[in-house]
């Protein structure tokens, strides 16, 4: 099994609908990390979380919001999604800073807004 | 702006050794990422510079130059199994990843 689980893995949509992409780990990491990746551009920082009680806007973070249930678990939630929000998105965790750690991703949640 | 170059594309022959470049510049530097992603799959860590030089791990190595801003991923001895997209990532001083929009490399027997 993998240790960090996305779902779902694939997700077409209409426009306006709300939508949530989920994920846990089994990695026991506090840190976790909402990315989008778009063809031809770099990941970008949706949101970021480096415990319960903590949450950060990243770089592109509007018509997005998080949830963090717990140590093990951080969804990322579309209230209202948009064609524009196409994109495949990845969750990641990471044990410490990461100057002394890798990031960990993982499958993937394909997102399509039609 | 901060800012991540690295080729869009490269095509390299099974058995050869192919070097992919990338430059940087960013706002503060804490240490370089490479990651490999296969097609439609998640990236995975390949490796970390901080310090000037090259670091080698197996077939692949990592060079870094701070003062130029530059660093290399040298993959020797290519297999069939290295196509992939190679994405460059620069850590700034906010501790936030910089990353390029990654390098797809093409292996051809």
């Amino acid at each position: 099994d993998a240790d960090v689980t996305q779902t779902p893995r694939n997700r077409i949509t209409k426009t306006g609908k709300r939508i949530m992409l989920e994920c846990s780990q089994t990695k026991g990491h506090d840190r976790m990390y909402w990315y989008r990746q778009d063809p031809g551009l770099g990941l970008r920082l949706i949101y970021y979380s480096f415990d319960v009680k903590d949450i950060n806007k990243g770089e592109i973070s509007d018509g997005y919001s998080v949830s963090r249930q717990a140590q093990a678990k951080f969804s990322l939630s579309l209230e209202s999604a948009i064609p524009n929000q196409t994109a495949l998105y990845f969750c990641a965790t990471s044990e410490m800073t990461l100057d002394t750690g890798e990031l960990f991703f993982g499958e993937g949640s394909r997102l399509t807004v039609l | 702006g901060q800012n991540i170059d690295q080729p869009t594309e490269m095509t390299a022959t099974e058995g050869a050794i192919v070097q992919i470049n990338c430059t940087y510049q960013t706002s503060g530097f804490n240490g370089l990422f490479w990651y490999q992603q296969h097609a439609g799959e998640a990236p995975t860590f390949l490796s970390y510079n901080v310090l000037d030089g090259l670091e080698e791990k197996g077939r692949f190595s990592s060079f870094l130059s701070r003062s130029k801003g530059y660093s290399y991923l040298l993959l020797k001895e290519l297999q069939m199994k290295d196509s992939a997209s190679y994405l460059c990532a620069v850590l700034d001083s906010n501790y936030q990843l910089i990353w390029g929009a990654g390098t797809k490399l093409i292996i051809k027997p």
